[in-house]
Formats: structure tokens, C-alpha cells, sequence
């Protein structure tokens, strides 16, 4: 079964600061990998997705990269800001699997004015 | 239209009641799924709808029946539940090129 780490668990950074997301899967063989934030109570807001056979998504200040040999993949988040703050997901879809995804453990982001 | 919609936004039912949650997208996406989420967890996967056919269920209890009208619409079907279902409850679609597309959810509390 894939199992898909995110460190770290919490993060707490400064406004402006740049930070790094990480999100660790075990098995290479996915289809596509998609990154969600969600807020408090809400629902799950898509924030970028790369196919297999990409190296990087750009979207805004954000942006992930995979590399699917290793089993990772990280999320990018540039100048941050209050706003920012939220949950981050992120989801793996193995090829074999159908319409399967995985989930990410999640990482808690609080950016302090 | 790139949503999807669910209702209610919130439930409160008593353990002997009948409700159901809905959701509908018009994306033209053939996979739909509902998820139960707690409190600082990620989402876990209740069931898959591919081509309107229940393609995966995990294991859940059968106080909790999916059913899937058309291609647009899935419903989940709550009879005798128990305050520990209390959850958010997610829809989402999918196509395999531009992924998940999730709804807002229902905050659903059992009394």
C-alpha cells in the first residue's frame, strides 16, 4: 500500500519568510501528485498538480516539484504571508489503482504578522 | 462550471434519524467519492464511484449507504448514527488530468 509522510507535522515562520514543504511517498509507480491547502473547517482547495512525467508546477508564489525516483516532492511557498496560513495536503495517485489517491499526514502552517 | 457543490453545509441529527448528504458537480467527471474527516486528520476515503458503479468501499458501516443517481450526482444515505460520525464529510470528482476537485463539505453532528 502507498503510505505518503509530510514533514514537518507544524511549521511557524515569520511574514516574507520563504518556506519549503516536503512530502515523502514509498511507492514510484504514481500517476500524478496534487497539492491541496485547507482551512479550518472547510474543504480542500487544489492548489497545483504534476503529472508523472513533470518535473515542476508554477503557480503564483508557489511551486512543487516531483521526483518520482526518489519518492518526493516538495512545495515551494515564496514571501509568505498571513493569508497563507492553512493546512497543506498532498495527495498521490498510483497508476495501478484506478481513482485512488493517497493522502499526505499534512502539515499545519501558521505565518506570524 | 469547475464545482462542486454540497448540501447542507451543516447537519445535526439525532441517533435514531434518517438524513442524507448531497453532492453534485457538472464537470463531467466520472469518479466521485465521499470522505470523513476529523479534527487536524486528513481525509479517509469512504467510497469510490466510477461510471456511477460503487467501485470501492473501505469497510464501512452500513449506517452509512452511497447511492449514485446519474453522473452528476451522489448522494450518502445516514441511518442510526453514532456521535462518533461526527466529522466533516467531503465530496469530491476527479479526471485523471486535472485531479481532485473537493467540496466545501457538511459538518455533520450526531446527538
Amino acid at each position: 500500500k502507498q503510505e505518503v509522510t509530510q514533514i514537518p507535522a507544524a511549521l511557524s515562520v515569520p511574514e516574507g519568510e520563504n518556506l519549503v514543504l516536503n512530502c515523502s511517498f514509498t511507492d514510484s509507480a504514481i500517476y500524478n501528485l496534487q497539492w491541496f491547502r485547507q482551512d479550518p473547517g472547510k474543504g480542500l482547495t487544489s492548489l497545483l498538480l504534476i503529472q508523472s512525467s513533470q518535473r515542476e508546477q508554477t503557480s503564483g508564489r508557489l511551486n512543487a516539484s516531483l521526483d518520482k525516483s526518489s519518492g518526493r516532492s516538495t512545495l515551494y511557498i515564496a514571501a509568505s504571508q498571513p493569508g497563507d496560513s492553512a493546512t497543506y495536503l498532498c495527495a498521490v495517485r498510483k497508476e495501478d489503482t484506478g481513482n485512488q489517491f493517497y493522502f499526505g499526514t499534512g502539515t499545519s502552517l501558521t505565518v506570524i504578522p | 462550471d469547475t464545482e462542486v457543490t454540497q448540501t447542507p453545509k451543516h447537519l445535526v441529527m439525532g441517533m435514531t434519524n434518517k438524513k442524507s448528504l448531497k453532492c453534485e458537480q457538472h464537470m463531467g467527471h466520472r469518479a466521485m467519492y465521499w470522505y470523513k474527516q476529523k479534527a487536524k486528520k486528513p481525509p479517509e476515503l469512504m467510497f469510490v464511484y466510477s461510471y456511477e458503479k460503487l467501485s470501492i468501499n473501505e469497510s464501512v458501516p452500513s449506517r452509512f449507504s452511497p447511492e449514485c443517481p446519474n453522473s452528476s450526482l451522489l448522494n450518502l444515505h445516514l441511518h442510526a448514527l453514532q456521535p462518533e460520525d461526527s466529522a466533516l464529510y467531503l465530496c469530491a470528482s476527479s479526471h485523471y488530468r486535472v485531479g481532485y476537485t473537493f467540496g466545501s463539505g457538511t459538518r455533520l453532528t450526531v446527538v
